[in-house]
C-alpha cells in the first residue's frame, strides 16, 4: 500500500509545453505540498494546500498551479515548460498543516525539459 | 538565502561505529526541527524530529540532539549499519499560527556505512 503516490515517475517533454503531475494519498492527511529538487538538491516548498487554503512560496512562477479535485489528491499544472523546470518534484501530506505534523512524501517525478 | 545549512556533503563511516550527522540553522523563528533519509529514486522517510523545548529525543538507535543557543542540531546514529547508508536530510519548521508554509531542507548529507 502505497501512502503518497505519484504519476508519472518520469516525464521528458520539450519546452513550451503544458504538462501535470499527478499526487494521490491515502493517508486521510487534511494537507498536502509540493516540492521542488532543483539539480542542486535543494527540496525547496513550492505549495501547501488544505480545503481551506492555498499557500504559495512567493518564489514559484505563475506558471505553476495545483489543483485539488478532492482530498486525496493535489495535481500539479505547469504551462509553457521552461529548461529550468527541470528537476525532481515531490508530493507530500500531513495529517494537519501545522510544524509539528510529519509530512509523508511520494517517489518523486522526474521531470525533463528539452 | 540557506536558512538550514548541512555542511557535509558527504560521510564515510565503519559499520557498527557511531555517525553523527550535524545541522545549523539562522532562522531562529524555526521551532520544529526533523530528519528525514532518502535512497536513490524514493521520496525522503520521516526518521526522527525534535521540538525547540527539548534539547534530546531517542528512538532506538537514532538520537537527535538540539543546541537552541548554537542553533545546531546533529544525529547520532549507533551503531551504524549497512542499510543506514543514504541520504540524510535536516529540516526545519515554524510555527505560523495555522498556516505553516512547509518543512526548509538542508541539502542533505550522503552517508556511506562501510563493512
Amino acid at each position: 500500500d502505497t501512502a503518497v503516490s505519484q504519476t508519472p515517475k518520469y516525464l521528458v517533454t520539450q519546452m513550451g509545453n503544458d504538462k501535470s503531475i499527478k499526487c494521490e494519498q491515502n493517508l486521510g492527511h487534511d494537507t498536502m505540498y509540493w516540492y521542488k529538487q532543483d539539480s542542486k538538491k535543494f527540496l525547496k516548498i513550492m505549495f501547501s494546500y488544505n480545503n481551506k487554503e492555498l499557500i504559495i512560496n512567493e518564489t514559484v512562477p505563475n506558471r505553476f498551479s495545483p489543483k485539488s479535485p478532492d482530498k486525496a489528491h493535489l495535481n500539479l499544472h505547469i504551462n509553457s515548460l521552461e529548461l529550468g523546470d527541470s528537476a525532481v518534484y515531490f508530493c507530500a501530506s500531513s495529517h494537519e498543516r501545522g510544524s509539528t505534523d510529519t509530512q509523508y512524501f511520494g517517489p518523486g517525478t522526474r521531470l525533463t525539459v528539452l | 538565502d540557506q536558512q538550514v545549512k548541512q555542511n557535509s556533503p558527504s560521510l564515510s563511516v565503519q559499520e557498527g561505529r557511531i555517525s553523527i550527522l550535524n545541522c545549523d540553522y539562522t532562522n531562529s523563528m524555526f521551532d520544529y526541527f526533523l530528519w528525514y533519509k532518502k535512497y536513490p529514486a524514493e521520496g525522503p522517510t520521516f526518521l526522527i524530529s525534535i521540538s525547540s523545548i527539548k534539547d534530546k529525543n531517542e528512538d532506538g538507535r537514532f538520537t537527535v540532539f538540539l543546541n537552541k543557543s548554537a542553533k545546531h542540531l546533529s544525529l547520532h546514529i549507533v551503531p551504524s549499519q549497512p542499510g543506514d547508508s543514504a541520504v540524510y536530510f535536516c529540516a526545519a519548521s515554524k510555527w505560523a499560527g495555522g498556516g505553516a508554509d512547509g518543512l526548509t531542507f538542508g541539502k542533505g548529507t550522503h552517508l556511506i556505512i562501510q563493512p
